[in-house]
């Protein structure tokens, strides 16, 4: 079957690093990609992996080993503003997207 | 660029009234955009992908009668809740994907229905 497992739910601190993990399980793979959801909005694109190693996008860096089947978001200097919802996505082999469920990131002050 | 646009982006009506929502890719073509719905703290929930051209496909457990989808040209995707009822009160979602294959989805900014 498909399956998508990510942390329901992290605590961080303002100005600190979080790392947010996903593993995956699918039919085929063409990549992984993550989201950000604030309350009450639609999602927003953060980023891609489709090979192996780490992808750096100012704050915010994603890593993906195929191997493993597993990913992870990494938020560096956390603001307030990076509260929300962090959801994982993985791409089968019909181009598909299969949604984790989310992990909500709430950052203390 | 890839700027998806959902209107209305508020909906409030009687219970038994017919609701459209549009979805609009402004700078890309899109063959295939999605319907997504999401209860409040719930995670996004994949209701049918829409193909231009052709039928879309529904989701298990989603009524393809109640969720009329229409995806007339390659920027253009529409959503008619049929006959709608409190319980069908949600956020719905549409998102567009370029055409090459290994593109992510584009969200709109979501509709709010309320059915009273």
């Amino acid at each position: 079957g498909q399956n998508i497992d990510q942390p329901t739910e992290m605590t961080a601190t303002e100005g600190a690093i979080v790392q947010i993990n996903c593993t995956y399980q699918t039919s085929g793979f063409n990549g992984l990609f993550w989201y950000q959801q604030h309350a009450g909005e639609a999602p927003t694109f953060l980023s891609y992996n489709v090979l192996d190693g780490l992808e750096e996008k100012g704050r915010f860096s994603s890593f993906l080993s195929r191997s493993k089947g597993y990913s992870y978001l990494l938020l560096k200097e956390l603001q307030m503003k990076d509260s929300a919802s962090y959801l994982c996505a993985s791409m089968d082999s019909n181009y598909q997207l299969i949604w984790g469920a989310g992990t909500k990131l709430i950052i203390k002050p | 660029g890839a700027v998806v646009s959902q209107h209305p982006s508020w909906v409030i009506c009687k219970s038994g009234t017919s609701v459209k929502i549009e979805c609009r890719s402004l700078d890309f073509q899109a063959t295939t955009m999605f319907w997504y719905r999401q209860f409040p703290k719930q995670s996004l929930m994949l209701m049918a992908t829409s193909n231009e051209g052709s039928k879309a496909t529904y989701e298990q457990g989603v009524e393809k009668d109640k969720f009329l989808i229409n995806h007339a040209s390659l920027t253009l995707s529409t959503l008619t809740v049929t006959s709608a009822h409190p319980e069908d009160s949600s956020f719905y979602i549409c998102s567009a994907k370029e055409v090459a294959e290994y593109q992510p989805q584009h969200f709109g900014d979501g509709t709010r229905l309320s059915i009273l």
